[in-house]
């Protein structure tokens, strides 16, 4: 069956403008992550949603970020007033249920460049 | 806050060789899951575990949960399996998301 999908691949934006990034998880996951690889940060962790609902928004990171995720499908993540900081790969990832301990399948990613 | 500590950083074995990479974890994580991501590649989950040991094709995972400590095994390591291999924690909540470890990149000489 179909993967995780996210879109676009690649973003190339300037400073200070808003960027939208789109994951389509797998169906009946009802689990969605969003991380975040940089090269100097590794890989975090930003958000997670259960169904439709983000129980805990402490690891974005900063105010600037925020996330949806609709239907309990389709998730986006917007960042506004793009900083060169937020530049790096953000990777969505789904999971079966949302209680832990389910193998999380990752999407292959948007690659964010702020210039 | 969960933390992941992987070792080695670095890897360069030859071809044939069994590989071993180490993660050692905290209080609060209740499984452990193994990735693998291929250079310029996505990330791939190789193992979720909890308890015991998962064998798939040549990769074996273990997990000691008394001494919060897993490894990941490679036996016949070939080329292709040169890639960075990430440890990653899961307190069991979901809403923490994962915590990750550094990354062992590992280069498989033929």
């Amino acid at each position: 069956g179909a993967g995780v999908s996210q879109s676009p691949s690649n973003k190339v934006t300037e400073k200070g403008k808003d960027v939208e990034l789109r994951c389509d998880p797998i169906s009946g996951h009802t689990a969605l992550y969003w991380y975040r690889q940089s090269l100097g940060q590794g890989l975090e962790f930003l958000i997670y949603f259960q169904g439709n609902s983000a129980p805990d928004k402490s690891g974005l990171p900063s105010d600037r970020f925020s996330a949806e995720r609709t239907g309990g499908s389709v998730s986006t993540l917007t960042i506004q007033r793009t900083q060169q900081e937020d530049s790096a790969v953000y990777l969505c990832a789904s999971s079966l249920a949302g209680a832990g301990g389910y193998t999380q399948y990752f999407g292959p990613g948007t690659r964010l460049t702020v210039l | 806050k969960n933390e992941v500590e992987q070792s080695p950083q670095n890897l360069t074995a030859q071809e044939g060789e069994f590989i071993t990479i180490n993660c050692s974890y905290s209080v609060g994580i209740s499984a452990l899951h193994w990735l693998q991501q291929h250079p310029g590649g996505g990330i791939v989950s190789l193992f979720m575990l909890s308890s015991g040991k998962k064998k798939h094709g040549r990769l074996i995972a273990t997990i000691n949960i008394q001494e919060k400590h897993s490894s990941l095994h490679i036996t016949a390591s070939h080329p292709r399996d040169s890639a960075v291999y990430i440890c990653a924690g899961d307190s069991g909540g979901g809403a923490d998301g994962l915590t990750f470890g550094k990354g062992t990149h590992l280069i498989i000489q033929p």
